[in-house]
């Protein structure tokens, strides 16, 4: 089975704090993918990766960051982070022209 | 303009009818890929069935099945003999090209609640 973790389900950080969330995917994934998850707005994408240190802006990159220094691993980086960046997180890999394979979620509150 | 439109935020239904949720999508391909996910309270995202445009035939899985209408850009989701652990949030998921990669992008969800 394809497994995609997420470091941690629960994080609780003050403004102003650079955050890191980590995602690892055991299938040899081309494609990664970052969303944030928000009541009544759906999956929202925030940036994906296509290959190793490539990497492409989504739907609403702005105050993120991502790396991808190896092919399983793909970390998003809130810069500063701002209370309206208190949401849930969902990791995502997938082969090309497959279904995605998500984490578990990381719920982030900035305070 | 949202490409993927699931217009029901909510719904619910007694344990072994039949529902189905709607999904509209917009696109100008003629080849990509839709999905349909269910997040349960649990909050782990899983597939529930796929459909490739190339294919006429609806997909189906079990007592999940697909109403695919091309020409009408509709993909909805039917749940037959609905079951407690059925409910969960639902989205539609619409896999497009852009720059290169492909995106898959969701809709707003509907939340599916089975009731006893």
């Amino acid at each position: 089975d394809v497994k995609v973790t997420q470091s941690s389900r629960y994080l609780v950080k003050r403004t102003g704090e650079k955050v890191f969330l980590e995602c690892v995917q055991d299938m040899d994934h081309e494609n990664m993918f970052w969303y944030r998850q928000d009541p009544g707005l759906g999956l929202r994408l925030i940036y994906f990766s296509y290959d190793v240190k490539m990497k492409e802006k989504g739907d609403i990159p702005e105050g993120y960051s991502v790396s991808r220094e190896k092919k399983e691993r793909f970390s998003l980086i809130l810069e500063s982070a701002s209370t309206n960046q208190t949401s849930m997180y969902l990791c995502a890999s997938r082969a090309v022209n497959t279904e995605a394979f998500f984490g578990q979620g990381t719920r982030l509150t900035v305070v | 303009a949202q490409t993927v439109t699931q217009s029901q935020p909510e719904m619910s239904v007694q344990e072994a009818e039949t529902v189905t949720l709607s999904c509209t999508y917009d696109t100008s391909e003629n080849n990509y890929y839709l999905f349909w996910y269910k997040q349960p309270p649990s909050r782990q995202m899983i597939l529930v069935i796929r459909q490739e445009a190339y294919k006429q035939q609806n997909a189906t899985e079990n007592r999940f099945s697909v109403n695919f209408q091309k020409a009408a850009k509709s993909f909805s989701l039917k749940i037959s003999d609905s079951q407690l652990g059925d409910t969960a949030m639902y989205f539609c998921a619409f896999m497009k090209l852009i720059q290169g990669a492909q995106k898959l992008v969701f809709g707003q969800g509907t939340r599916l609640t089975i009731n006893p």
